[in-house]
């Protein structure tokens, strides 16, 4: 099975703008994961969507938004960037159904840099 | 909430020694899951072992091992014969097993560096 896929791997961005990363997570899997890895607050849950939904949401401000597509597929959307926005942006994925472990598989990550 | 205490921010061994990354968990649930992550400088976080808080039997796989230990809330990680190849980040994380919230919480991680 392919593994988890990310787009783009590196990008640069300016203050104010926008951006829109996305993920497609391993086929079959139906639930996306979103993280956030900063050196200073380390690696923080953004979000996870299961079934086009969002089933969980962590401490982010709503400039952090995310969607997901009937094929599994997730964007993640961060708006009006800061600074402190840079960091690499890691998706997760898994089944998401109801088997207990739902092992969660990573993909390479978005490296985000705001200047 | 659950939180995950890495003490160790670097720990620097030469080839073949073995080593242990140290790992303490927070959690008020009584049944989780607790992992290990690994995280070479490609940035992908890879998945190494898990274990469920109703299992406390420690394993060896290959030349990893763990030592899980409820009473003092501790998930310890051992590489035996360190390679170069081990060099990376280290990743303890915990989950908890019941309801819909699938989100890990990570420690802060433990930058292993094996010399040869």
């Amino acid at each position: 099975k392919a593994g988890v896929t990310q787009t783009p791997r590196y990008l640069i961005k300016t203050r104010g703008q926008q951006v829109t990363l996305s993920c497609s997570p391993i086929s079959g899997h139906r639930s996306v994961s979103w993280y956030q890895q900063t050196p200073g607050q380390g690696l923080q849950f953004l979000f996870e969507y299961f079934s086009e939904t969002q089933r969980n949401k962590g401490n982010f401000p709503g400039r952090f938004s995310g969607r997901q597509f009937s094929n599994s597929r997730s964007e993640m959307n961060v708006s009006t960037l800061e600074l402190g926005d840079s960091a690499l942006y890691l998706c997760a994925s898994s089944s998401g159904g109801t088997d207990r472990v739902n092992e969660q598989f990573f993909g390479p990550g978005t490296r985000l840099t705001v200047l | 909430a659950q939180k995950v205490t890495q003490a160790q921010t670097e720990i620097s061994v030469v080839e073949k020694e073995d080593v242990t990354l140290d790992c303490v968990y927070e959690t008020r649930d009584t049944t989780y899951y607790l992992f290990w992550y690994k995280q070479p400088p490609s940035g992908e976080l890879v998945f190494l072992i898990r274990r469920n808080s109703f299992d406390e039997q420690n394993e060896i796989s290959g030349r990893y091992s763990w030592n899980f230990q409820k009473s003092t809330s501790s998930f310890n990680f051992t590489i035996t014969a360190s390679q170069v190849v081990d060099s990376a980040v280290y990743f303890c994380a915990t989950r908890i097993s019941s309801g819909s919230a699938r989100q890990l919480t990570f420690g802060s991680g433990t930058q292993l560096t094996v010399l040869p």
